[in-house]
């Protein structure tokens, strides 16, 4: 079975450190990845999905970066957190096309930035 | 801007009653849509969905309804548990854009005994 895991599960970190949000998927391979987050009030945001290794795009502009270095690990990061970075991440996988299936989502990255 | 929208961020239900949770989205082509749950402290999961084909997809106590003309989707969780005290999200996708789904800000749901 396909499991995903993404960790820390919570982390406080002050303005202008480093992030480092990590996530892998067992139990298949090629899956689609995601990074969503989850700002309080509001609904699920993309923030960037691969749909293969090294191939990352990016929906909102701002200061985090993904990437993919292996087929099955998909990372979170930024070089100066924000305090408007703060939130719950949420890594997820998808066996392809989500209109022909759902998103698996890892157990979620609760962020706050003081 | 929020193609997927939630108006009522919460609702209260008592057990054995019917919870309804109502979903409008502005993208036309939207062609397939999807209910997530999700617990405190957890990601969410997936709970129904509906292709633009259809107008009622039912799944046990879960059943959507899509009222394309109207851009408006529904779910009906009929008796409802104490379990079901959750927050559900809307989701989206248009077809040619596939591999992204566009969330609503979610309903809370409580289900009292």
């Amino acid at each position: 079975s396909q499991t995903i895991h993404q960790w820390p599960a919570t982390l406080v970190q002050p303005v202008g450190s480093p992030l480092s949000l990590e996530c892998t998927v067992e139990g298949t391979s090629n899956p689609n990845l995601y990074w969503y987050r989850q700002a309080a009030g509001r609904g699920l945001q993309l923030l960037f999905y691969s749909v293969g290794i090294g191939q990352i795009s990016s929906e909102v502009p701002q200061n985090l970066s993904a990437s993919r270095p292996q087929d099955r690990q998909f990372i979170l990061s930024s070089k100066k957190l924000l305090l408007s970075d703060s939130g719950f991440y949420l890594c997820a996988w998808s066996w392809g096309r989500v209109d022909t299936g759902e998103l698996f989502f890892g157990e979620g990255s609760r962020l706050t930035v003081l | 801007d929020q193609q997927v929208k939630q108006n009522s961020p919460s609702l209260s239900v008592q057990e054995g009653r019917i919870s309804i949770l109502n979903c409008d989205y502005t993208n036309s082509m939207f062609d397939y849509f999807l209910w997530y749950k999700k617990y405190p402290a957890e990601g969410p999961t997936f709970l129904i969905s509906i292709s633009s084909i259809k107008d009622k997809n039912e799944d046990g106590r879960f059943t959507v309804f899509l009222n394309k003309s109207a851009k408006h989707l529904s779910l009906h969780i009929v008796p409802s548990q104490p379990g079901d005290s959750a927050v559900y999200f809307c989701a989206a996708s248009v077809g040619s854009n596939d591999y992204k789904l566009s969330f609503g800000a979610g309903t809370t749901v409580t289900v009292r005994a």
